[in-house]
């Protein structure tokens, strides 16, 4: 399997535009992620899906983000308008459900600069 | 709320210096605890699962246990090769996942 595959791998934007990052999980794996990682806050969950369903975005930081999985092979993560302080790389992961539920299998990541 | 921290921040080690990385956690309800390795620019690569207090998982020079509040890595007679930011995580009851933030290991030939 080639793994999580992220695009794009960089991306470089001005403050306002849209911003759509994607994500192509592990086949056959039912739970997917998407975290943000700087260097003050760390690693973050923002937002993690079962079998397609959001389950929790409470890490979602506001408004202007959002994330749909429209089927089992695909999911974005929109920002609009972005900002400078969305700055950061943007992982996704994936895993499947049972006995190694928790070994998340993450991506490249996506390295968000917006000037 | 769940909080992990790490110690320390950085670590430099020689080659061939064992020593150990501190992974200290609140949550509350401990499903599972597990380490990643992050090399420069790439993911997180699982390392490890931790279920319950007294378990130890090893592989290679690394060795992970688990106690009620913290964890620790283990790394024995390490080489350049392991130098890496190592992550700590707690996953919780109420499908919480929450990330430490990282010992940056550095080890020299």
């Amino acid at each position: 399997d080639a793994g999580v595959i992220q695009s794009p791998r960089h991306e470089v934007t001005e403050m306002g535009q849209e911003v759509t990052l994607r994500c192509k999980p592990i086949s056959g794996h039912d739970y997917l992620f998407w975290y943000r990682q700087t260097m003050m806050r760390g690693l973050e969950l923002l937002i993690y899906f079962n079998n397609n369903v959001p389950i929790d975005d409470s890490g979602m930081p506001e408004d202007r983000f959002s994330a749909k999985m429209p089927n089992a092979s695909f999911s974005t993560l929109k920002i609009q308008p972005s900002e400078p302080r969305d700055s950061a790389v943007y992982f996704c992961a994936s895993s499947l459900e049972g006995t190694r539920r928790e070994t998340q299998y993450f991506g490249p990541g996506t390295r968000l600069l917006v000037l | 709320e769940d909080q992990v921290t790490q110690s320390p921040e950085a670590l430099r080690l020689q080659e061939g210096e064992s020593s150990s990385l501190n992974c200290s956690y609140t949550v509350s309800g401990l499903r599972g605890l597990f380490w990643y390795r992050q090399d420069p620019g790439k993911g997180p690569e699982f390392l490890f699962t931790l279920y319950s207090a007294g378990e130890e998982k090893e592989k290679e020079r690394l060795k992970a246990t688990l106690t009620k509040k913290e964890s620790f890595l283990h790394i024995t007679a390490p080489k350049p090769e392991d130098s890496a930011t190592y992550l700590c995580a707690v996953h919780d009851y109420g499908q919480n996942f929450v990330f430490g933030p990282g010992t940056r290991l550095s080890v020299l030939p």
